[in-house]
């Protein structure tokens, strides 16, 4: 089984439009949690970290479930700009792997006109 | 414009050569790390150095060999590779976590994208 596991997509989302999606781990261990965006043959870029009680920024809302160990992420009033491959990312950061992100496959998001 | 500067932003080379990729930070990281991507798929962990000392090495081929010569600079020594090996190859960097704060994730490079013929 894969550490981290997302649906691969396409997520095809008409412009404004909420789009939604999870990513599941398999390390209860885990610490930190991130989404990436990583537009095509382009850098992953940090879109943002993943915070125990939920956080926000803009249009974008991550959640954390430890419980049943997933994260989401939700992209509210989407742009075409949003068009990209999301990763999502988890570290146990103990002190023998702090420095092995683990990454998800992505979710493709196409916002479309 | 990306903090992590790599060069070249293009390479291609021959099973017989020897080349070498360059990373740069000036953010006061003292954690770099490389990583391979191929076509639709995850970046892949090669070695992470943490203060300037080869910390995490993913089994990586010896062909690939990694230098950190001081807190900003890192680089990738490449040679006899082959085709196989043709991929992005990003560097990036982040403060080491420490117990108790917010860990902030990485920064990574633009990338180099190499194809070996």
């Amino acid at each position: 089984r894969k550490e981290v596991e997302q649906d691969p997509g396409p997520f095809n989302v008409p412009e404004g439009a909420t789009v939604a999606f999870n990513c599941t781990y398999s390390n209860s261990a885990s610490q930190s949690f991130f989404w990436y965006r990583q537009d095509c043959r382009k850098e992953p870029k940090l879109l943002m970290s993943v915070y125990s009680s939920g956080n926000e920024d803009g249009r974008f809302t991550a959640q954390l479930n430890r419980a049943s160990q997933y994260i989401s992420l939700l992209i509210r009033d989407s742009k075409l700009s949003d068009s990209a491959t999301y990763l999502c990312v988890v570290n146990r950061a103990t002190t023998d792997s702090w420095g092995k992100l683990q990454f998800g496959a992505g979710t493709q998001v196409v916002v479309t006109p | 414009d990306t903090e992590v500067t790599q060069t070249p932003k293009h390479l291609v080379m021959g099973m017989t050569n020897k080349k070498s990729l360059k990373c740069e930070q000036h953010m006061g990281h003292r954690a770099m790390y490389w990583y391979k991507q191929k076509a639709k798929k995850p970046p892949e962990l090669m070695f992470v150095y943490s203060y300037e000392k080869l910390s995490i090495n993913e089994s990586v081929p010896s062909r690939f060999s990694p230098e950190c010569p001081n807190s900003s600079l890192l680089n990738l020594h490449l040679h006899a590779l082959q085709p196989e090996d043709s991929a992005l190859y990003l560097c990036a960097s982040s403060q080491p976590p420490r117990s108790g704060a917010p860990y902030y994730g990485y920064t990574f490079g633009s990338g180099t994208r190499l194809t070996v013929v």
